[in-house]
């Protein structure tokens, strides 16, 4: 069973400083997705980063950066330059690359960003 | 481009009655996911409809049905509702399983059972 684990309830960062939020995930298929949303007071998930697990390079998208390591099946997150507005829940989730199109996700990390 | 529509916004119900909910997807989009999103349990797959036909179904009780209609949208119903049904209800279209289909969601149906 595909299971998504987020260790870290919360956490918090300065404005403009750096954090990482941590994310581990259990399988036995060898192709998938792996994602980060991010869930503001709005509650609308926005995705804020996609790696494909087929993929060595690790995704980049502006601040934001994964650091893959398949064989530990590990996804962490790290947002450089901390905004006011990124101060969200941050949701790990998993999905299979082809059939079933659901995700699972992990219960999320709170993070807050300190002015 | 609209983005993922759900309403209602806000839903306050009695226990034992029974619910639909509705969301229209992305223009285009054939797949249509729901997910339930509680303090407790967190995130859960419900079910999945792509071209009208469920495809993929999470580990609920058959009192949580769906369906979807020719022009994508879609609507899931709850019967015999219960306290723990309360919950944040999550849509999300994807143009269609495969590679690299991405999920945008709804803002989604705040339901308080009482």
């Amino acid at each position: 069973a595909q299971t998504v684990t987020q260790s870290q309830p919360e956490m918090s960062v300065q404005e403009a400083e750096t954090v990482t939020l941590s994310c581990t995930y259990d399988t036995s298929e060898s192709d998938y997705y792996l994602f980060w949303y991010k869930q503001p007071p709005s509650r609308q998930m926005i995705l804020v980063i996609r790696q494909e697990a087929y993929k060595q390079q690790n995704a980049t998208e502006n601040r934001f950066s994964v650091n893959f390591q398949k064989a530990a099946k590990s996804f962490s997150l790290k947002i450089s330059d901390s905004q006011l507005g990124d101060a969200a829940m941050y949701f790990c989730a998993y999905r299979v690359l082809s059939g079933a199109n659901n995700l699972f996700f992990g219960t999320g990390t709170r993070l807050t960003v300190i002015p | 481009k609209a983005g993922v529509t759900q309403t209602p916004r806000y839903l306050i119900k009695t226990r034992g009655q029974q619910v639909t909910l509705s969301c229209s997807p992305i223009s285009g989009h054939r797949s249509v996911s729901w997910y339930q999103q509680t303090p407790g349990q967190g995130l859960q797959f419900l079910f999945e409809y792509f071209s009208e036909t469920q495809r993929n179904k999470g580990n609920f009780p058959g009192r949580f049905s769906g369906r979807q209609f020719s022009n994508s949208r879609s609507e899931m119903n709850v019967s015999t509702l219960e306290l723990g049904d309360s919950a944040l209800y999550l849509c999300a279209s994807s143009s269609g399983p495969g590679l690299g289909t991405e999920a945008f969601f709804g803002q989604g149906t705040r339901l308080t059972v009482v």
